[in-house]
């Protein structure tokens, strides 16, 4: 148990369905991420928020919507996704800092995803 | 942007031999880390390098950091069933400000090492 909490697990959905991904750390991080992990690709970055501000958004498609309530919860919205979207979706959180306060980034167990 | 690059893709070994993995940034680092995911699992922290030229070890593990720190590696001595799995090398951009890019960490493809018993 890293500290990081993602629900669900699996999670199975049609290219019409509107579903979420939750992500829920309590290691009083201020910086909460999401990543895209396929079969043959590195970890992509997909969002960062930082104190709840959207800091990052790699060119991700619309179809994905983060939302991050507070502090401690992260959310991706998903709608209309294709079958090449299909992977496991970690959630990570850290303590960043401008300067030497960088922490390591704590994964959650992530979401296999697969969209038919 | 910042690129990160590992190598091999895949490494098998026998039980008991060496093996290292090597990453190289297209940019100099503040800082890079290294990460373990274990088939099926997540991505689990394994240490940090902040300072040029800086080795740590743990255990049968050592990391090093280029003086240049634009590049690192992690070498494993006499690899144990239990070392299976993909390392990720990641790195923090040196110099990035606010706007976002401080809190990026750039993953590598990672390297799967499997070890024959």
């Amino acid at each position: 148990e890293t500290g990081v909490t993602q629900t669900p697990r699996h999670l199975v959905m049609g290219m019409t369905n509107k579903k979420s991904l939750k992500c829920e750390q309590h290691l009083g991080h201020n910086a909460m991420y999401w990543y895209k992990q396929s079969a043959k690709k590195p970890l992509e970055l997909m969002f960062v928020y930082s104190l709840e501000e959207r800091v990052e958004n790699n060119s991700v498609p619309s179809r994905f919507s983060p939302e991050c309530p507070n502090s401690s919860h992260l959310f991706l919205h998903l709608h209309t996704l294709q079958p090449e979207d299909s992977a496991l979706y970690l959630c990570a959180s850290s303590q960043d800092g401008w300067i030497g306060g960088d922490t390591e980034a704590f994964f959650g167990q992530g979401t296999r995803l697969t969209v038919v | 942007g910042q690129q990160v690059m590992q190598i091999p893709q895949y490494q098998h070994v026998q039980e008991g031999e060496d093996f290292t993995t090597y990453c190289n940034s297209s940019t100099t680092l503040s800082n890079i880390q290294w990460y373990k995911q274990r088939p099926g699992g997540h991505p689990v922290f394994l240490i940090q390098l902040v300072k040029s030229g800086e080795v740590k070890k743990q255990k049968r593990l050592t990391f090093q950091f280029g003086e240049a720190k634009k590049n690192s590696s992690l070498h494993i001595t006499a690899t144990q069933t239990t070392d299976v799995g993909t390392y990720f090398c990641a790195g923090r951009e040196w110099g990035a400000n606010s706007g976002g890019s401080n809190y990026k960490l750039t993953f590598g493809k990672g390297t799967l090492l499997t070890v024959n018993p």
